[in-house]
């Protein structure tokens, strides 16, 4: 498969365990902030999203967390199953809806069985 | 409804000369985004197009360039090549209102 990244940080976690990725994003001025995954020789593909007004938002099995004051997000996925093995990124813009998405660096989750 | 589609979805070049990749967003998605991906800068911004019209530039050489036709497909351009140039090359889509990106499998380009 391709490689999406050499040198990303790396999560090994348990099947059936709780994963926690975090990111720091950059700018203060961000309010919309979104979680992506990626699979090998796969685009990103959207996990979750939250805006500045919130701090915490539900899907299914993943939650988003949003600490404005660190500057600071957090992707939880429950239950981790060998399917949710891949990159996950945050991303963040600005609520003008014209500024560009600006991604992390990344994390790699390992699943072992 | 069909996602956004990249073609190709691979291509090898040689250093020196130029490539076009063609992004097809998803239907009533007037932005389109560009982005390219490498091991070491992660995913780096290029340009966005909304309604034919450059809305935002990322901190790219002028050997990159993009447009965007009237039916919203996109099609980015690199010339004179550069072996750094080899990449994964991704296209996001969305509504003008909508800031969730849809994005594509990506064009792999390798400059040899």
């Amino acid at each position: 498969g391709e490689s999406v990244g050499l040198h990303l940080p790396t999560l090994s976690v348990q099947e059936g365990d709780n994963s926690i990725i975090n990111c720091a994003y950059s700018n203060s001025a961000s309010d919309y902030f979104i979680w992506y995954k990626q699979e090998s020789g796969k685009g990103p593909q959207f996990i979750i999203d939250i805006r500045s007004n919130m701090d915490k938002r539900q899907g299914q099995r993943v939650t988003v967390l949003l600490n404005k004051t660190v500057k600071h997000l957090s992707l939880q996925i429950a239950a981790t199953q060998p399917g949710d093995s891949a990159v996950y990124f945050c991303a963040e813009t600005r609520n003008s809806g014209n500024t560009p998405l600006v991604f992390g660096k990344g994390t790699r989750l390992s699943v072992i069985a | 409804k069909a996602g956004v589609t990249q073609t190709p979805r691979y291509l090898i070049k040689t250093r020196g000369q130029q490539v076009t990749l063609s992004c097809s967003p998803i239907s009533g998605h007037r932005s389109v985004s560009w982005y390219q991906q490498t091991p070491g800068q992660g995913l780096q911004f290029l340009f966005e197009y909304f309604s034919e019209t450059q809305r935002n530039k990322g901190n790219f050489p002028g050997r990159f360039s993009g447009r965007q036709f009237s039916n919203s497909r996109s099609e980015m351009n690199v010339s004179t090549l550069e072996l750094g140039d080899s990449a994964l090359y991704l296209c996001a889509s969305r509504t003008s209102s909508n800031y969730g990106y849809t994005f594509g499998s990506g064009t792999r380009l390798t400059v040899v």
